[in-house]
């Protein structure tokens, strides 16, 4: 299960707080993702990003935002922008750019908005 | 952009019998498929894939199916076992310019001893 590491585990925020997650990886890949899991809603792309420096949005990024300043690390931000925050969120990393990549998953943060 | 939708979201079955997990995608361009079992409490991992230039791909108890022309993949599961309960996630991607994956909403499978 090693290679690609999300902290922290569990996540709590106020209201109209902006929070960030981490997500970490030793494998050398190029391409990293950011996934929101919701029951009955499979996982929908926020944000990915194919080399150093450079992102795309996903399907759903409305209210967060990322950075790739590193290889190794794919920070995302949940602003107050986001509506409904509470998720769980999975980071994943692939070899290369290419979709034939197998993903690599984090463990995922679980992020609750009190 | 791309749309998969997959069904069951549930599905229950005795241990020995077969389980099968249907998925449509809406864009002709894509051109792989890959599978992710996501047991309780860890993380999606790739069990499977397959390629839009093959119809059909087995690995052990686990074969996928494709058919093109109707836009639609499959996953089967023989001689189910009590480990193969999960959720199981099928995918579609264009390999072409930004490739990204879109997921479908998951399949819960209980495999009932």
């Amino acid at each position: 299960d090693g290679g690609i590491t999300q902290s922290p585990k569990y996540l709590f925020r106020k209201e109209g707080q902006n929070v960030t997650l981490s997500c970490e990886q030793n494998l050398n890949h190029d391409a990293m993702y950011w996934y929101r899991q919701d029951p009955g809603q499979g996982l929908r792309l926020i944000y990915y990003s194919q080399i150093v420096n450079d992102f795309q949005k996903g399907d759903i990024a409305e209210g967060y935002s990322v950075s790739r300043e590193k290889k190794e690390s794919f920070p995302l931000t949940v602003t107050s922008a986001q509506k409904n925050p509470t998720a769980f969120y999975l980071c994943a990393s692939s070899i290369g750019g290419s979709a034939y990549n197998e993903q690599f998953f984090g463990p995922g943060t679980r992020l609750t908005v009190l | 952009g791309e749309n998969v939708e997959q069904h069951p979201s549930t599905l229950s079955v005795q241990e020995g019998d077969s389980a099968v997990i249907k998925c449509t995608y809406s864009d002709s361009a894509s051109n792989y498929f890959p599978w992710y079992k996501q047991e309780l409490g860890k993380r999606p991992q790739l069990i499977i894939d397959i390629r839009s230039n093959v119809g059909e791909k087995k690995d052990q108890r686990i074969a996928v199916t494709l058919n093109k022309t109707a836009k639609h993949f499959s996953l089967h599961i023989t001689e189910t076992q009590p480990e193969d309960s999960a959720v199981y996630f099928c995918a579609a991607s264009n390999t072409g310019g930004y490739q990204k994956v879109t997921f479908g909403t998951g399949t819960k499978l209980q495999v009932i001893p």
